[in-house]
């Protein structure tokens, strides 16, 4: 069965503080890692897709990075901001063709 | 460009009767992903379809469930006889193909009620 586990569950910092949570995924025929960001009451929405290993993306004030031989990805978020609460989902296609397995998602919120 | 569209975005439905929701992907997607969030659960891949055909439904239950996108009109996931058990959240996803690097947008969910 694969699994992609999401550490931790949940996460309270204070607005300014950077934080960083890890999605850990299957390392043998990796195809692509995905970030989402899902706020409540909305849809998720894609952060990034990362394919090749040692991979860094940046969007703002949220970054990943990819280990694709150790199966895992960090996700980082720099000087938080209380409109970066939401859950944050990362999720793993196990062939170049299927459907996505979804963590169960870290628990971000951000107290002003 | 329109997003991914939903509907309903609330369903409500008593012990047996019929659910349908639909899912009108993005202009220029032609494949469907349904996933379901029951409570206190993450994302579950259910089914995925590409115009007129089922690529995968492994994750859809075998009984009760069937989903189609056809040709014209939007991708339709059909519970018969629903059961409290089937009160979750299901959003869909389109993508502009069924490669593992291409995002998928997802729509708003419908939330579907079995009382």
């Amino acid at each position: 069965i694969l699994n992609v586990e999401q550490s931790p569950q949940s996460l309270h910092v204070q607005e300014g503080d950077s934080t960083n949570f890890t999605c850990s995924f299957p390392s043998s025929n990796f195809y692509a890692l995905h970030w989402y960001r899902w706020e409540t009451a909305k849809s998720p929405e894609a952060l990034f897709v990362m394919t090749l290993n040692g991979d860094e993306k940046k969007k703002g004030r949220i970054s990943a990075t990819l280990n694709t031989k150790e199966g895992y990805s960090y996700l980082y978020i720099k000087g938080s901001q209380p409109e970066d609460s939401a859950t944050y989902l990362c999720a793993f296609p196990p062939s170049g063709n299927t459907p996505l397995v979804f963590g169960k998602g870290t628990r971000l919120s951000v107290i002003a | 460009n329109a997003g991914v569209m939903q509907n309903p975005r609330h369903l409500v439905r008593r012990r047996g009767q019929e659910a349908r929701l639909r899912c009108s992907p993005m202009k220029g997607h032609s494949h469907v992903y349904w996933y379901r969030q029951l409570p206190e659960e993450g994302l579950k891949f259910m089914v995925y379809l590409q115009k007129e055909n089922i690529i995968d439904e492994s994750g859809m239950p075998k009984e009760r469930f069937s989903a189609e996108f056809p040709k014209e009109g939007p991708s339709i996931l059909r519970i018969q006889q629903v059961v409290r058990g089937d009160s979750a959240a299901y959003f869909c996803a389109s993508s502009p193909s069924g490669f593992a690097g291409n995002e998928q947008f997802f729509g708003p969910g419908t939330r579907l009620t079995v009382l």
